[in-house]
């Protein structure tokens, strides 16, 4: 994988519980991304960034909070776990160049019981 | 409607024939397209992208893209067992390289 590490790589909360997912690159790119996929729904966009502390809402943001303090590190936060937030979530980033495409991490499977 | 829709298969060929995955978009703003593999329990992985009308080419895999009909294709010749995966199709959609991913296409090659 291109020098993306997300963690942890499973976990299992129990509803209204907070959750922070990392995603960690050794890339150096400028842009990141949340992503989260469920059947039938393919991969969501939750939230970006492009830069330190710029961040910006995705098509499915509600619930979640992002935060990115160093180029290298981008947080994913549940402030209060749903069932409905049960899915994978991948982390994703971009060096921004032109039309550069994404490149995913290897995934998180959180499970909200 | 979903911006990128794709039919969701199985799509079920025999080992060495042609594979033929479709997408159509619904934003005329998009440029680009990028097509991802994923196996099951994995990480989506790039196989190739297209931003211009036209065929490109890459080793067994051809992207296809008609931007009059809004619509991409991606064949896969000389279909192998180790192609059976989903494959996801992509385009680019306003700033910042966001991509917007249709549902997914499955493949299931046989011998």
């Amino acid at each position: 994988d291109a020098g993306i590490t997300q963690s942890p790589r499973h976990k299992v909360t129990e509803t209204g519980t907070p959750v922070t997912l990392r995603c960690h690159q050794t890339e150096n790119h400028r842009y990141m991304y949340w992503y989260r996929q469920d059947p039938g729904h393919g991969l969501r966009l939750i939230h970006y960034s492009y830069g330190v502390k710029d961040t910006d809402k995705g098509e499915v943001s509600d619930g979640y909070s992002v935060s990115r303090s160093k180029t290298e590190d981008f947080l994913l936060t549940l402030e209060s776990a749903t069932s409905s937030q049960t899915s994978v979530y991948f982390c994703a980033i971009s060096s921004g160049t032109g039309d550069s495409p994404l490149h995913f991490g290897n995934g998180t499977r959180l499970t909200v019981t | 409607q979903k911006e990128v829709e794709q039919n969701s298969g199985p799509l079920s060929v025999p080992e060495g024939a042609i594979a033929s995955l479709n997408c159509t978009y619904s934003d005329r703003g998009s440029q680009s397209f990028f097509w991802y593999r994923q196996y099951s329990g994995k990480s989506p992985e790039l196989i190739m992208f297209i931003y211009s009308n036209g065929d490109k080419e890459d080793g067994r895999f051809t992207a296809q893209l008609n931007k009059a009909s809004q619509y991409v294709s991606l064949l896969i010749r000389d279909s192998q067992p180790s192609d059976s995966a989903t494959y996801l199709c992509a385009g680019l959609h306003g700033g910042y390289n966001k991509l917007i991913f249709g549902a997914g296409t499955r493949l299931a090659v046989h011998p």
